[in-house]
């Protein structure tokens, strides 16, 4: 099983500031990394797909790349709505897709 | 428009079973893989398996074999996922999500499961 690992668990940012999450596979998968948003009472919400292409709808303030084990999520300029928790998926491992444990983005 | 919509929130006593379902509309059902996610109350989310609704090729996560069952009835475009005898630890809720080569654009709305005596 490959193994998901994001950093920090909890990041906290003011509003119009840059975020950058982290997420890193025990193994490579190559480009086959999802970034989703949650919000409280929500399901998930695909953001990236392919490490670094935006999903239909999703603002150009997020961004993704990497490639192999390190990858990474950046919001430009953080907007109210963006606090939420994030989440990686390697979908690599066909079919034993995995999840990082999230991140929790926050107000600071 | 793409949809999938689960079955409602379900309470139920250790030890009864359970099948709860996922229908999807608006796209050819039989194209696409359905994957089952669980999160548990405060928890992130977790892959239990994936169904092919077209021949019902089914895979699942070494956690879940055995403790899940994951089925598909294509003339109705219905996913499902079932347990035979429930437990306190399975409370949580439980998405589907559509599959492709480009992420799970597509979730139900989740469907809660409450297991309490």
């Amino acid at each position: 099983e490959i193994v998901m690992t994001q950093s920090p668990a909890t990041l906290s940012v003011s509003p119009g500031e840059r975020a950058t999450l982290s997420c890193r596979a025990s193994q490579s998968v190559r480009s086959d990394l999802a970034w989703y948003q949650q919000k409280a009472g929500q399901a998930p919400r695909l953001l990236i797909f392919g490490a670094s292409t935006r999903a239909t709808g999703i603002p150009d303030r997020f961004g993704g790349s990497g490639f192999g084990t390190e990858f990474t999520l950046t919001i430009s300029s953080l907007q109210s709505e963006d606090f939420a928790v994030y989440y990686c998926q390697q979908y690599n491992n066909w079919p034993m897709y995995t999840f990082g444990q999230g991140t929790k983005l926050e107000i600071k | 428009e793409v949809q999938l919509v689960q079955s409602g929130a379900e309470v139920k006593k250790p030890g009864e079973s359970l099948k709860i379902s996922c229908k999807g509309s608006g796209y050819d059902f039989t194209r696409y893989w359905i994957g089952w996610v669980r999160q548990m109350p405060g928890k992130g989310l977790e892959w239990l398996g994936i169904i092919y609704p077209s021949d019902s090729d089914t895979r699942y996560s070494p956690s879940f074999r055995g403790q899940v069952t994951i089925s598909a009835d294509k003339s109705i475009n219905t996913a499902y996922l079932q347990w035979s005898s429930l437990k306190a630890s399975d409370t949580a809720m439980y998405y589907c999500a559509r599959h492709s080569s480009e992420g799970d654009a597509y979730w139900g709305q989740g469907t809660l499961v409450t297991v309490s005596s």
